[in-house]
């Protein structure tokens, strides 16, 4: 089974604090993508991840940054966190080969920053 | 630009009585279109790969089909776990690897 972990469940952050959320894939998937979920809005795409140190903005990567050292581990920095970035952010990984390329997602973590 | 509609917003079933939930869409070039369960406060489960118009799959109460223009997740005789938010996304082959979801369809199944 595939299995995609995030480091947090649960994240409080104070605005503009530093803030690292850390995804780890056990599947050598080629491919890697941060979300976030916001009610109304639906998922949104922040960045993804092709290779190791390699990445591509999504449709909302403003205030957000990323970093993929090793294939298994895709990380989503907030450089200096404001109120809304609050949200569930997502995580998701995905073989990147052939005609099927099903992402599979983490559990979340749900972000507030007061 | 990749767009997904799902219909309706929300659906409150009696247990036992079938429905379905509607996803269209609009993709320049389909490479797929996935169906996911999402729990509240949990990451979305993976349900359904469809490729095709006229392909189907099944898993327990659940089966998707697709046409060429939307896709549809059919739910027969519901139990109260099925309850849930559906999402429904696609990807193309213009080279864009992440998905587009739609909104989602939360499914409240009563006893």
């Amino acid at each position: 089974d595939v299995k995609v972990t995030q480091s947090s469940r649960y994240l409080v952050k104070r605005t503009g604090e530093k803030v690292f959320l850390e995804c780890v894939q056990d599947m050598d998937h080629e491919n890697m993508f941060w979300y976030r979920q916001d009610p109304g809005l639906g998922l949104r795409l922040i960045y993804f991840s092709y290779d190791v140190k390699m990445k591509e903005k999504g449709d909302i990567p403003e205030g957000y940054s990323v970093s993929r050292e090793k294939k298994e581990r895709f990380s989503l920095i907030l450089e200096s966190a404001s109120t809304n970035q609050t949200s569930m952010y997502l995580c998701a990984s995905s073989l990147g080969q052939g005609d099927t390329d099903t992402q599979y997602f983490g559990p979340g973590t749900r972000l507030t920053v007061l | 630009e990749d767009q997904v509609t799902q219909s309706p917003e929300a659906l409150r079933l009696q247990e036992g009585e079938s429905s379905s939930l509607n996803c269209s869409y609009t993709v320049s070039g389909l490479r797929g279109l996935f169906w996911y369960r999402q729990d509240p406060g949990k990451g979305p489960e993976f349900l359904f790969t469809l490729y095709s118009a006229g392909e189907e799959k099944e898993k327990e109460r659940l089966k998707a089909t697709l046409t060429k223009k939307e896709s549809f997740l059919h739910i027969t005789a519901p139990k109260p776990e099925d309850s849930a938010t559906y999402l429904c996304a696609v990807q193309d082959w213009a080279g864009r690897r992440a998905l587009t979801f739609g909104s989602g369809t939360r499914l409240q199944v009563q006893p």
